[in-house]
């Protein structure tokens, strides 16, 4: 199975909006709502941010949000901060009862 | 609070076996609400989903491993397990043992240990 599409990074100045993609097909995520999306910062283990598309874990800001359209799911960033400065993968459940992860996008803080 | 911590060998020599276990605590292995996952990221790159099990039900694999991997739980150690046979220079990597669902977010994987490298080399 191929990994899911995302752009290899993403820059915004603090305070600033920005929008991670994540394009798959339909038999991953424009099938089913079981994408989630986590951040992992250097040498540390990922963090789940979001799930089932556009639910936020207890504890994690609203300044994350997702959402869906067709085959390509995203994840925004509202109000950028310098911790937000990760790597972020989007997964997705698939109709082979798998899952499969995105190719990764860096947030750089500018 | 549910606790997972991975322990095996650092180094794997070419074609021999890989084998990691998962610890867990705060949570019974035997509960079927949640799964256990393997996820591994080679350095520098990105996640590769391996591996889910549900107690007393199916295991579920990544097409790409399937013929050389196997997961299991052990109920008298709290703890499940990841043999990764014939491993190559291409196993090379950190590991990582998770929850899905544990939480109750359904397709999603909310506790994940700190993850161990495991390089294959001669």
């Amino acid at each position: 199975q191929s990994a899911l599409t995302q752009p290899a990074s993403v820059s915004g100045s603090p305070g600033q909006s920005i929008t991670i993609s994540c394009t798959g097909t339909s038999s991953d995520v424009g099938g089913y709502n079981y994408v989630a999306w986590y951040q992992q910062h250097p040498g540390k283990a990922p963090k789940l941010m979001i799930y089932d598309v556009s639910n936020r874990p207890s504890g994690v800001s609203d300044r994350f949000s997702g959402s869906k359209s067709g085959n390509t799911a995203s994840l925004t960033i509202s109000g950028l901060q310098a911790e937000d400065e990760a790597d972020y993968y989007c997964s997705s459940y698939t109709t082979t009862s798998t899952y499969v992860f995105g190719s990764g996008t860096k947030v750089i803080v500018l | 609070q549910l606790l997972l911590l991975e322990s095996g060998p650092g180094l794997v020599r070419p074609s021999e076996t890989l084998s990691l276990t998962c610890s867990v605590s705060g949570a019974s292995i035997s509960s079927t609400t949640y799964y256990w996952v393997w996820v591994r990221q080679p350095p520098g790159k990105g996640l590769e989903w391996i591996a889910s099990i549900y107690y007393g039900g199916n295991s579920y694999y990544n097409p790409s491993l399937k013929s050389r991997v196997t997961m299991s739980v052990d109920t008298s150690k709290n703890q499940f397990s990841l043999k990764v046979t014939s491993v190559t220079a291409a196993d090379t990597a950190v590991y990582y043992c998770a929850s899905e669902g544990y939480s109750g977010y359904d397709g999603a994987f909310d506790f994940w240990g700190l993850g161990t490298l495991v390089s294959v080399s001669s």
